[in-house]
C-alpha cells in the first residue's frame, strides 16, 4: 500500500515561533496533497489542497499567510505555521493522492503531527 | 444541511454482534465513496472503498445506494479491535475539480 510519512510527529514550541511540518509520499508520486487539522474529539477539517508546482488552494477561513504551504516536488509538501499561538495547537494531518494510479481517488494519510504551542 | 452526514454515536455493542452504520450525502455529483477508520489520536486509515455493486472484505460489507444517496458499512462478528471512529468519505465532482469531503465520524465501542 501507499505510505505517507510526516515529520515531526510531535512538536512543542513557544508562542510566536514558526513550525514547519513535512509530508512525504514514500513509494508513489503524489500530484495532490492535502492538509487537515483536527481538534480533540472533533472531525477532520480540510485546511488546504496542494498541487505540485502550483499555489495551494485554501479553504474558507484558513489564513494563507499564516499557514504556508509548499509542494515543490511530487513527493514532498510542507506546511509552515507562522507565528504560532496556543489556539494553533492541534493535530495536523497530511494526505496524498495520485501518481501512477491516476484513477485512484484514495487518500493516504500521514501519521499526523501533534503541535502544542505554549 | 451538511454535505456528508453520519450518526456520531457512540454505538456500544457486545463482542460478536453485528453493527451497521449509514452515511448520507447531499450532492448527487458524488463519484466515489470510502470508509476510513480512525483510532484515538491516530491518523485515518482506509478501511475500504465502496463500489456501486457493493463489496465485502472479510467481516466488513459496504454498500452504496445512489437513489437514496447513502452508503452503509456492516461489521459482522465484531471484535474488540473494531472499536474506533468510522469516517464516511465522499469525492464530489464540481465543474472544474473534485473535492473530498469527510463525515464527522461514527464512534463504535465494542465491549467484552
Amino acid at each position: 500500500g501507499a505510505v505517507v510519512s510526516q515529520h515531526p510527529s510531535r512538536v512543542i514550541c513557544k508562542s510566536g515561533t514558526s513550525v514547519k511540518i513535512e509530508c512525504r509520499s514514500l513509494d508513489f508520486q503524489a500530484t495532490t496533497m492535502f492538509w487537515y487539522r483536527q481538534f480533540p474529539k472533533k472531525s477532520l477539517m480540510l485546511m488546504a489542497t496542494s498541487n505540485e508546482g502550483s499555489k495551494a488552494t485554501y479553504e474558507q477561513g484558513v489564513e494563507k499567510d499564516k499557514f504556508l504551504i509548499n509542494h515543490a516536488s511530487l513527493t514532498l509538501s510542507t506546511l509552515t505555521v507562522t507565528s504560532a499561538h496556543p489556539e494553533d495547537s492541534s493535530f495536523y494531518i497530511c494526505s496524498a493522492r495520485g501518481g501512477g494510479r491516476s484513477t485512484d481517488d484514495t487518500q493516504y494519510f500521514g501519521p499526523g503531527t501533534r503541535l502544542t504551542v505554549l | 444541511r451538511k454535505e456528508v452526514e453520519q450518526d456520531p454515536g457512540p454505538f456500544n455493542v457486545p463482542e460478536g454482534a453485528t453493527v451497521a452504520f449509514n452515511c448520507t450525502y447531499s450532492n448527487s455529483a458524488s463519484q466515489s465513496f470510502f470508509w476510513y477508520r480512525q483510532d484515538c489520536r491516530k491518523e485515518p486509515k482506509l478501511l475500504m472503498s465502496v463500489y456501486s455493486s457493493g463489496n465485502e472484505d472479510g467481516r466488513f460489507t459496504a454498500q452504496l445506494n445512489r437513489a437514496s444517496q447513502y452508503i452503509s458499512l456492516l461489521i459482522r462478528d465484531s471484535k474488540l479491535s473494531d472499536s474506533a471512529t468510522y469516517l464516511c468519505v465522499v469525492n464530489v465532482m464540481y465543474s472544474s475539480a473534485s473535492k473530498i469531503i469527510f463525515g464527522s465520524g461514527t464512534r463504535l465501542s465494542i465491549r467484552p
